[in-house]
């Protein structure tokens, strides 16, 4: 079965553009979400869905973030302007509904801003 | 609120040596609890869970047990390989569906 993939896999851009980073969750999951791990911080949680509606976006750290699921197979994250302070690896996952189900994780993609 | 409190590493071990991790936790409900792989270059993998108090969860010679009165899910290994060699983290599946997750331990196994 196809796991989670998530698109790019690396990206290098100048601080001031626009970062998209994709994701496809596993078929049928009733969840979505986006996580950015560095060394300082960890493993943090931006946002997440619900049948494709975002329900908690408390983690979003600026206004320069957003997110999209414009339907149950598709995902975007966008940061717009980019900063270096963005650098990370951004990892998208999704689960079934149910908390006894664990949350399956793409490879992420690791994007540093110039 | 939930929370996850993980041993903070790095973590250095002899090959076959035992491994523990030790991972707490505070919660309202009964939450399910897992532990997560990472090798370097990778996404999270599974690598066990445990829905209710009592379960043991094993997978690939790890082991962790749901201790409710000690609020407690460590993670113990009885003879580690270099392959082990990744961050291990330990995760609470909280209301509607969020995890809440440690900050990782990093375990470096030399032959």
């Amino acid at each position: 079965d196809a796991g989670v993939i998530q698109s790019p896999r690396h990206e290098v851009t100048e601080m001031g553009q626009e970062v998209t980073l994709r994701c496809k969750p596993i078929s049928g999951h009733d969840y979505l979400f986006w996580y950015r791990q560095t060394m300082m911080r960890g493993l943090e949680l931006l946002i997440y869905f619900n049948n494709n509606v975002p329900i908690d976006d408390s983690g979003m750290p600026e206004d320069r973030f957003s997110a999209k699921m414009p339907n149950a197979s598709f995902s975007t994250l966008k940061i717009q302007p980019s900063e270096p302070r963005d650098s990370a690896v951004y990892f998208c996952a999704s689960s079934f509904l149910a908390t006894n189900q664990p949350q399956h994780f793409g490879d992420g993609t690791r994007l540093s801003i110039l | 609120g939930d929370s996850v409190t993980q041993m903070e590493g790095p973590v250095t071990l002899s090959e076959e040596a035992f491994l523990t991790i030790n991972c707490t936790y505070t919660a309202t409900g009964y939450p399910s609890l897992f532990w997560y792989v990472q090798y370097p270059g990778e996404g999270l993998q599974l690598l066990l869970k445990a829905t209710k108090a009592d379960d043991k969860g094993s997978n690939k010679g790890f082991e962790a047990t749901y201790r409710k009165e000690t609020t407690s899910f460590h993670l113990e290994k009885g003879s580690v390989q270099v392959s082990d060699s990744a961050v291990y983290f330990c995760a609470l599946g909280g209301t509607g569906n969020q995890f809440y997750f440690g900050t990782g331990t990093s375990l470096t196994v030399i032959p």
